[in-house]
């Protein structure tokens, strides 16, 4: 397996622009995370799906941000409208049965 | 609610040096313990797991030890090389809830 893959690896948008990050998780896993890296916070937990559900987007900082995981092997997450704080790394991963986490190579997103 | 601590936030060694990153937590219900590790501008790459049921694991140079009554970990690093310098994370999670992470420790070990 190639791992868990994201794209685009790198983002600059405009403030106020929609943004959409993608995310295609190991096969097999059946639970899919997306986090978001700062170097003030850290790294912190934005929502994370099982079996397609979202089960807790308690951290989605606000009705901005949204994500989506249509099918097995592919989820969004999608950010309208962007704005500057918004600046960080978006990091998807992937795990069975909430073991051993597998992280993709991120996105660095930068809103001007 | 669970906290990850990690100290020190930054350490610089020799090469060759052996050497200890420390990781606590407030909670000690947990499932899993995970190390990571993070080159500058890349993604996490697991490093090791250790269960609850587990003592510590070992890969290589690299030795993680549990303590959960304590709410404690270590990642031994034995031999250090300039190869390993990087951002070392370490994450729990309770078995039913996903990882929560440290702010990392960076190692840079210096030739």
């Amino acid at each position: 397996d190639a791992g868990v893959i994201q794209s685009p690896r790198h983002e600059v948008t405009e403030m106020g622009q929609e943004v959409t990050l993608r995310c295609k998780p190991i096969s097999g896993h059946d639970y899919l995370f997306w986090y978001r890296q700062t170097m003030m916070r850290g790294l912190e937990l934005l929502i994370y799906f099982n079996n397609n559900v979202p089960i807790d987007d308690s951290g989605m900082p606000e009705d901005r941000f949204s994500a989506k995981m249509p099918n097995a092997s592919f989820s969004t997450l999608k950010i309208q409208p962007s704005e500057p704080r918004d600046s960080a790394v978006y990091f998807c991963a992937s795990s069975a049965r909430l073991l051993e986490a597998f992280f993709g190579q991120g996105t660095r997103l930068t809103v001007v | 609610k669970q906290e990850v601590t990690q100290i020190p936030a930054a350490l610089s060694v020799p090469e060759g040096e052996n050497l200890v990153l420390n990781c606590s937590f407030t909670d000690s219900a947990i499932y899993n313990l995970q190390w990571f590790r993070q080159d500058p501008g890349k993604g996490l790459t697991s490093l090791l797991l250790i269960q609850s049921s587990q003592r510590e694991q070992t890969s290589g140079r690299l030795n993680a030890s549990l303590d959960k009554s304590s709410g404690r970990s270590t990642l031994y690093i034995a031999a250090s090389q300039p190869g390993d310098s990087a951002t070392y994370l370490c994450a729990v999670d309770s078995g039913n809830t996903p990882l929560v992470f440290g702010k990392g420790t960076r190692l840079s070990v210096i030739a």
